[in-house]
């Protein structure tokens, strides 16, 4: 069973701090990594994909991908009130399917 | 505007009253598909579809069918809904070029009950 895992959280995080997500998957096959923001209530949206080992910037927000290990991450850096939201990270595997996480939801306390 | 729009955004409805959810998307987009989701299972796929004529099952299908006749249009169907279909349903698009199609611009949602 393809799995990709996330900490459902709260994370509860100080405004003006970096929020740190983390999602591990279990297909190695793996090859393309996506993060949606979901307010609540709302629909996904998506804000970063990943496709190459390390680093991936744009503006406040970093994507990194650890495939030896099998671990993508997003961080968001001077963190905002309006970043209160789950995030979603999804794996696309070998068949071209997406896995999706459960989502963790972030709270960005004032 | 570039969009995905689904109807209706909400409905109650009863046990065994067949109904359809639309979807359109105006970006031209080849890949289509609908997920379901619901309190602590996150998003599960229910079909997609790589182009016009051509759809597959995703993970969860039972109870569901849907067609696309054109390439704009991927209608949801609920023959016979049942109350644990009572769900989020979002329908979402991307270009479908191989590795992109996990780049997905999604619908506001259709919030179904069923009773």
């Amino acid at each position: 069973q393809k799995e990709v895992e996330q900490n459902s959280g709260p994370l509860s995080v100080p405004e003006g701090a970096i929020a740190s997500l983390n999602c591990t998957y279990s297909d190695r096959g793996s090859q393309s990594f996506f993060w949606y923001r979901q307010y609540s209530g709302k629909s996904p949206e998506l804000i970063m994909s990943i496709y190459s080992n390390g680093d991936k910037e744009d503006g406040r927000f970093t994507a990194q991908l650890n495939k030896a290990s099998q671990y993508v991450s997003l961080l968001i850096r001077d963190s905002q009130p309006s970043d209160s939201a789950t995030y979603l990270c999804a794996a696309m595997d070998s068949n071209y399917q997406l896995i999706w996480g459960a989502g963790t939801k972030l709270i960005i306390k004032p | 505007e570039a969009q995905v729009t689904q109807n209706p955004r909400y409905l109650i409805t009863v046990t065994g009253k067949k109904l359809t959810v639309t979807c359109s998307q105006n970006m031209n987009h080849e890949y289509m598909s609908w997920y379901r989701q619901d309190p602590g299972l996150g998003l599960r796929q229910i079909y997609y579809s790589m182009n016009v004529e051509v759809t597959d099952k995703g993970d969860v299908p039972e109870g569901y069918k849907v067609s696309r006749k054109e390439k704009r249009n991927f209608p949801l169907i609920l023959e016979s809904p049942s109350p644990n279909q009572t769900s989020l349903y979002f329908c979402a698009s991307t270009e479908g070029r191989r590795g992109r199609t996990g780049e997905l611009f999604f619908g506001e949602g259709s919030r179904l009950t069923v009773l």
